[in-house]
């Protein structure tokens, strides 16, 4: 049971162009979410993150949009540069209890930006 | 300030064989994890632990000890290898101790079963 998914393996994009990326979430326990990003050959890292509280964040040219009530979120990348292609992964964490702490992925979108 | 390093890179390994991968970090964080990455299913969870002495399974435990000993070290241990746990496993840290906050990531150990 996949609580947490990519609908989209890849994603193409040109240079200076925006770069939308989503992700669907199931489980309405979730309270947190966020986006990592991830070069062949290492680990993944940190971009951004959301709060349940809220319904955007931003980072530069890094913006997290949250819908709780249709369970999904977005990650914005304007504009789009070649050092952005890369997995990008989204993630999600419950609050307390049997949650606490754990990550849960979902399978992650290849984003291709080309000059 | 090494961050989270993780060893060996590679590993080859043949059915029943017992290994140990290895993970530190030099930040002084709570919270560690294992994760393993396998093509089509993202990064699934298969033990945490949220300081010295205390450690819980994830999702996908099966197969896998822990021990946490000291804050830096967090070591995997393959108990009796299986084609099916050929994979990416990766190491993760956290300044939170609940794990909420950012999590920063070794660099991974692939590991093959044959």
């Amino acid at each position: 049971d996949q609580q947490v998914k990519q609908n989209s393996p890849s994603l193409s994009v040109q240079e200076g162009r925006i770069s939308i990326l989503n992700c669907d979430y199931t489980n309405s326990m979730f309270d947190y979410f966020l986006w990592y990003k991830k070069y062949p050959a290492e680990g993944p890292t940190f971009l951004i993150s959301i709060s349940s509280i809220k319904d955007k964040n931003e980072d530069g040219r890094f913006t997290v949009f949250l819908n709780k009530s249709a369970k999904h979120l977005s990650l914005h990348i304007v504009p789009s540069q070649p050092g952005d292609s890369a997995v990008y992964f989204c993630a999600a964490s419950g609050a307390g209890g049997t949650s606490y702490g754990k990550l849960t992925f979902g399978q992650g979108t290849i984003l291709t930006v080309h000059p | 300030n090494a961050g989270v390093t993780q060893t060996p890179k590679f590993q080859v390994l043949k059915t029943g064989q017992s290994m140990t991968l290895q993970c530190a970090q030099d930040m002084n964080h709570e919270y560690m994890s294992w994760y393993r990455q396998d093509p089509g299913m993202g990064l699934r969870l298969i033990h945490y632990s949220v300081g010295a002495g205390i450690t819980d399974q994830g999702e996908v435990p099966n197969g896998y000890n822990v021990s946490r000993s000291t804050t830096e070290d967090f070591p995997l241990r393959l108990l009796s290898a299986a084609p099916s746990q050929t994979s990416v496993y990766f190491c993760a840290s956290s300044y939170s101790a609940s794990g909420r906050g950012e999590q920063y990531f070794g660099p991974g150990t692939r590991l093959t079963v044959t």
